[in-house]
């Protein structure tokens, strides 16, 4: 069964300082990985996805993920974050075929401090 | 372009009753999935419709029920409920099964057994 770990549960930043969330996956294949963002009072949304190709994808606001198929790592990072960033972020993975059936993490709450 | 939306927004029920959630897809989508986020973990996959049929499940029990209709909105039925059904279920709505790798989330129903 394939699982998802994200080892953050709580980030406090400051603004500019910089980003990165830890992901971890479990999957006996090949994968799609994703980035999922829920800003307060607002629906989930995709931050970036990765199927296949260059590991190091980009995403919006400034947002970036590195594919390390070697150590089953998606991470996260952001050079320099905003107070508008604080949001809970999940990482999500799915098998090829898999459709809409995500298998996500438990999520990391992140509060950027002005 | 309408985006997912879901109804009820909240609601209460006791052990033991049934509850129907129903889901909007966004325009032009034919895929509907369902995901159940307890308090404090990232969303689990229930199921996902395509073209009006169940096409995948996850690790949910039958009393986890849903239908698709031909406008492609979507039902989520629970039949005797448990205190651990208490939850927010997300619905999220993509065009032939995800194949984009992005799935477009409601803002979710809030479920609480007593």
């Amino acid at each position: 069964a394939q699982s998802v770990s994200q080892h953050n549960h709580h980030v406090i930043l400051s603004e500019a300082a910089s980003l990165e969330l830890g992901c971890n996956y479990s999957y006996g294949g090949t994968v799609n990985l994703f980035w999922y963002v829920q800003y307060p009072g607002q629906h989930l949304q995709l931050l970036l996805k990765y199927f296949s190709g260059d590991p190091l994808v980009k995403g919006i606001k400034g947002f970036e993920a590195e594919f390390i198929k070697s150590k089953f790592s998606f991470n996260l990072r952001k050079p320099s974050v905003q107070w508008s960033d604080t949001a809970e972020y999940f990482c999500a993975v799915n098998g090829n075929n898999a459709g809409n059936m995500l298998t996500f993490g438990g999520g990391t709450r992140l509060m950027v401090k002005p | 372009e309408t985006g997912v939306t879901q109804s009820p927004t909240h609601l209460i029920k006791t052990r033991g009753q049934q509850v129907t959630l129903r889901c909007s897809s966004q325009s032009g989508h034919n895929t509907v999935s369902w995901y159940q986020q307890a308090l404090g973990q990232g969303p689990q996959f229930i199921f996902q419709y395509y073209r009006e049929e169940e096409n995948g499940r996850g690790n949910f029990p039958p009393r986890f029920s849903g239908l698709q209709f031909p406008n492609y909105s979507s039902e989520l039925n629970v039949n005797a409920l448990e205190l651990d059904d208490s939850a927010l279920y997300l619905c999220a709505s993509s065009y032939d099964m995800g194949r984009s790798g992005e799935l477009f989330f409601g803002e979710g129903s809030r479920l609480t057994v007593l």
